[in-house]
């Protein structure tokens, strides 16, 4: 079945530590998003990709980082830059001439203790 | 630029009664507009979406919304909830900037369905 997967789908670390979350897609989209939600906040775009080797910021870039190597993958990199870490992380995509409709992955959530 | 509202954090109803989450748009270009429904601890699902084609949407379970350009709105109705329903629901708007459509979300609205 096409999907997004996320992994892991929990995750704890330091401060100060480094912690990449992976996203893969078997949909053959060519556009995959990176989003922040907190309880209240909705969601808040990170980093988008709309073609592989390509990406740009969101609204809330600092402290984040991704790479887009691969079609299918989209890797979310979060830094010890990033001051409030803790959150839940969604990745999605969508198809090429989407007018905005995403398909999301499960989603990762990360605690730093 | 775009924005969404989703008036009230929380809406509260009994099970078999309406439902209404409602969202209001700002939008500088002709917006699409869709509902995400997302259970706890998941990812979000698309309920429906807005295209430009008929302004009375149908979407999955039994849920509709209506595209009213004058009051910039995109309210999502039920006729009668059930206890499943219980969810986080999300307004998002796109538009296209640059070639490009990149959605905003809302802040959600948790529904909360009692027996």
């Amino acid at each position: 079945d096409g999907g997004i997967t996320q992994s892991p789908k929990y995750l704890f670390r330091k401060e100060g530590q480094n912690v990449t979350l992976s996203c893969e897609q078997n949909l053959n989209h060519d556009a995959m998003y990176w989003y922040r939600q907190d309880p209240g906040q909705g969601l808040r775009l990170i980093y988008y990709s709309q073609i592989v080797n390509d990406f740009q910021k969101g609204d809330i870039a600092e402290g984040y980082s991704v790479s887009r190597e691969k079609k299918e993958s989209f890797p979310l990199t979060v830094t010890s830059a990033q001051k409030n870490p803790t959150a839940f992380y969604l990745c999605a995509s969508s198809s090429r001439g989407s007018t905005g409709e995403l398909f999301f992955g499960e989603g990762s959530r990360l605690t730093v203790l | 630029a775009q924005s969404v509202t989703q008036l009230g954090s929380h809406v509260s109803v009994s099970e078999g009664a309406l439902v209404l989450l409602r969202c209001n748009y700002s939008s500088s270009v002709p917006p699409y507009l869709f509902w995400y429904v997302q259970y706890p601890n998941q990812g979000l699902q698309l309920l429906l979406k807005y295209t430009s084609a008929a302004t009375l949407v149908k979407g999955i379970n039994g849920f509709e919304a209506e595209f009213k350009k004058s009051e910039t709105s995109f309210h999502l109705t039920k006729p009668s909830a059930h206890m499943s329903d219980a969810a986080e629901y999300f307004c998002a708007v796109s538009g296209a900037s640059g070639g490009s459509y990149i959605p905003t979300f809302g802040r959600g609205t948790s529904l909360i369905v009692h027996p």
